[in-house]
């Protein structure tokens, strides 16, 4: 059974370039909730994605946002890119809401702007 | 002050000794995560716990709730341990997660 899967696994961006991650999930799940992780805030919550809708969002700028296909694939987008943007980005699919459930975590995008 | 605190930060051991890292929380939460981490990013799910003592092999994670505290124990540990391990809290408030810091553990052979 294939893993989540997370593309690309790095990525350098200019300021003010937007960029887009994809997320595939676990066959089956429909859950994916997206994470960041910096040396200086650690892993903090972005939001997560239920059967193509957001159901639960964290505290990021209007800037980060995202989206769930009928296939449970997701992707996240960030705009306007600016130098503290720098981190890993994860991504973890589960059957149902994560609180419940088991996550499987992809093994995550490096964003790094300069 | 952090809703959710982990102890130790960092931890160096003789392999086969008995470790255990803290996760302390202030919030209600609906369950408690504990995650392992290894260099180059990859995260695996160890535990999820709402209640009571959980094992797998030589891992053992326990929860009280009235404490609003979280153990994570390594028996008979191996240099393979060494990782990240981070605890993560889901808000009894609004659903949302919210991470410990994270203690690094460095297994010596």
């Amino acid at each position: 059974k294939a893993g989540v899967t997370q593309t690309p696994r790095y990525l350098i961006k200019t300021r003010g370039q937007q960029v887009t991650l994809s997320c595939s999930p676990i066959s089956g799940h429909r859950s994916v909730s997206w994470y960041q992780q910096t040396p200086g805030q650690g892993l903090q919550f972005l939001f997560e994605y239920f059967s193509e809708t957001q159901r639960n969002k964290g505290n990021f700028p209007g800037r980060f946002s995202g989206r769930q296909f009928s296939n449970s694939r997701s992707e996240m987008n960030v705009s306007t890119l600016e130098l503290g943007d720098s981190a890993l980005y994860l991504c973890a699919s589960s059957l149902d809401r994560p609180a419940n459930t088991e996550a499987f975590f992809g093994q995550g995008t490096r964003l790094t702007v300069v | 002050k952090n809703e959710v605190e982990q102890s130790p930060q960092n931890l160096t051991a003789q392999e086969g000794e008995f470790i255990t890292i803290n996760c302390s929380y202030s919030v209600g939460i609906s369950a408690l995560h504990w995650l392992q981490q290894h260099p180059g990013g990859g995260i695996v799910s160890l535990f999820m716990l709402s209640s009571g003592k959980k094992k797998h092999g030589r891992l053992i994670a326990t929860i009280n709730i009235q404490e609003k505290h979280s153990s994570l124990h390594i028996t008979a540990s191996h240099p393979r341990d060494s990782a990240v391990y981070i605890c993560a809290a889901h808000l009894n408030r609004d659903d949302k997660i919210i991470f410990g810091k994270g203690t690094r553990l460095h297994i010596l052979p």
